[in-house]
């Protein structure tokens, strides 16, 4: 068990680009979650996966963001046209059914 | 919807004396998890303890015990003989048995322990 993994640890871009986060879950965990935490505040859930299926979004999710998990492993989360409400810390879960959620360390994102 | 709600922003204890967290939540579920999670300032949330709705009886790991009212919709949690080392924000949350099972976050307490 060598926990969830989140590539990169922080991130800084310029307003109105894109960027792309991974989470590399537990292995054999089939929930994969991204959820938002802001300065302060407790994590917002954004999206879920159940192996490969994205069986629920936020609507926190809006269009210019977009979640994948190919062949239910590894997840990626892209931001389009970044905007300044997207700072946030990004972070990522993985669990089996019915047992509690294991979190990364997140990706923080700065926009300039 | 479900809400979780943590009125304690900040709260301080001396070393090795006992501290008590609340959280209230409000779901119409009869059966569903609440969780304390704790973070440090490295920022990994780490699980401190789970309760299912449905036992009786409280949940307790070590030093740390949870009040779980469920008629009052109340999820306390007690630490005892605290450490420097339980200094964190401490989020409580729910989640539901079925479906996606995300979780619902309060806004955390952030917890400073006087040596």
């Amino acid at each position: 068990d060598t926990g969830v993994s989140q590539d990169p640890r922080h991130k800084i871009t310029k307003r109105g680009q894109n960027v792309t986060f991974r989470c590399d879950p537990i292995s054999e965990h089939n929930r994969l979650y991204w959820y938002r935490q802001t300065l302060g505040q407790g994590p917002e859930f954004l999206t879920y996966f159940q192996n490969e299926a994205q069986l629920e979004k936020s609507r926190l999710l809006s269009d210019r963001f977009s979640a994948e998990r190919p062949k239910g492993s590894f997840s990626t989360l892209e931001i389009q046209r970044t905007e300044q409400g997207d700072s946030a810390m990004y972070l990522c879960a993985s669990s089996r059914d019915f047992q509690p959620q294991h979190f990364g360390d997140g990706t923080r994102l700065s926009i300039l | 919807a479900q809400t979780v709600t943590q009125s304690q922003p900040e709260m301080s204890v001396q070393e090795a004396e006992t501290v008590t967290l609340s959280c209230t939540y409000d779901t119409s579920e009869s059966d569903y998890y609440l969780f304390w999670y704790k973070q440090p300032p490295s920022r990994q949330m780490i699980l401190v303890i789970r309760q299912e709705a449905y036992k009786q009886q409280n949940a307790t790991e070590n030093r740390f015990s949870v009040n779980f009212q469920k008629a009052a919709k109340s999820f306390s949690l007690k630490i005892s003989d605290s450490q420097l080392g339980d200094a964190a924000m401490y989020f409580c949350a729910y989640s539901p048995k079925e479906g996606a099972q995300k979780l619902v976050f309060g806004q955390g307490t952030r917890l400073t322990i006087n040596p």
